[in-house]
């Protein structure tokens, strides 16, 4: 069955470090992959999109990498800050089936000063 | 803009009764979807909609759940008879018809309480 992984342990990282949150997938072949964000008591926010023929993308301080021969998308954010600190989720689309994003069950980050 | 609005943000009620949740999509935008978040299943798609029709529903637990979207600029989520296993934050979002990214705005979602 599909499956998407995402680390549920929260990660810990001191302030101005870069931040490195994975996804794995199984039985998916994404058109494209979406990073969301979401603060306690909010809806998730979009951050970034990367096509499935792309590598990297970036955004600031953010890069994301689209790995299809692993079926893992990695979330980096660089000099992070205590504002960064959230749950970030990521979310491939299926151009096949049910044409939707699959949330995973997101990665929360904390970022100590 | 003032964004996907959703209501009421918090509802309280027993089970057995009939909960009705109501969102207001972006202006503009013709896909709307709704989700339930929980701590055990994360955030699941329950239903969407392409131009007020229903697309899946296959996200959608049991009958006991229905959605509809009467036009473009307002949908509603009603659960009867509600269920103590029900609990959970629900958000709608809605994605505009072309654009780079696809993405999807969220409203504030509505924390649903069934006792």
């Amino acid at each position: 069955s599909q499956k998407i992984e995402q680390n549920s342990e929260a990660l810990n990282i001191q302030e101005g470090k870069t931040a490195t949150l994975t996804c794995n997938y199984t039985n998916y072949s994404p058109a494209y992959l979406q990073w969301y964000r979401q603060d306690p008591g909010r809806g998730p926010v979009f951050l970034l999109l990367i096509r499935e023929n792309e590598k990297e993308k970036r955004k600031e301080r953010l890069k994301v990498t689209f790995d299809t021969t692993l079926k893992q998308s990695l979330f980096h954010i660089t000099a992070s800050q205590p504002a960064d600190s959230a749950t970030y989720l990521c979310a491939p689309f299926m151009d096949t089936g049910r044409r939707a994003l699959t949330f995973g069950s997101g990665t929360r980050l904390q970022v100590q000063p | 803009d003032a964004g996907v609005i959703q209501s009421p943000r918090h509802e309280v009620t027993e089970m057995g009764q009939e909960v009705t949740l109501r969102c207001k999509p972006i202006s503009g935008h013709n896909s709307l979807f709704w989700y339930r978040q929980t701590m055990m299943r994360g955030l699941e798609l329950l239903i969407y909609f392409n131009n007020n029709v229903p697309i899946d529903d296959s996200g959608m637990p049991e009958d006991r759940f229905s959605a509809k979207m009467p036009n473009a600029s307002f949908s509603t989520l009603k659960i009867q008879p509600s269920e103590p296993r029900d609990s959970a934050v629900y958000f709608c979002a809605s994605k505009g018809i072309a654009g780079p990214y696809n993405e999807q705005f969220f409203g504030p979602g509505t924390r649903l309480t069934v006792l």
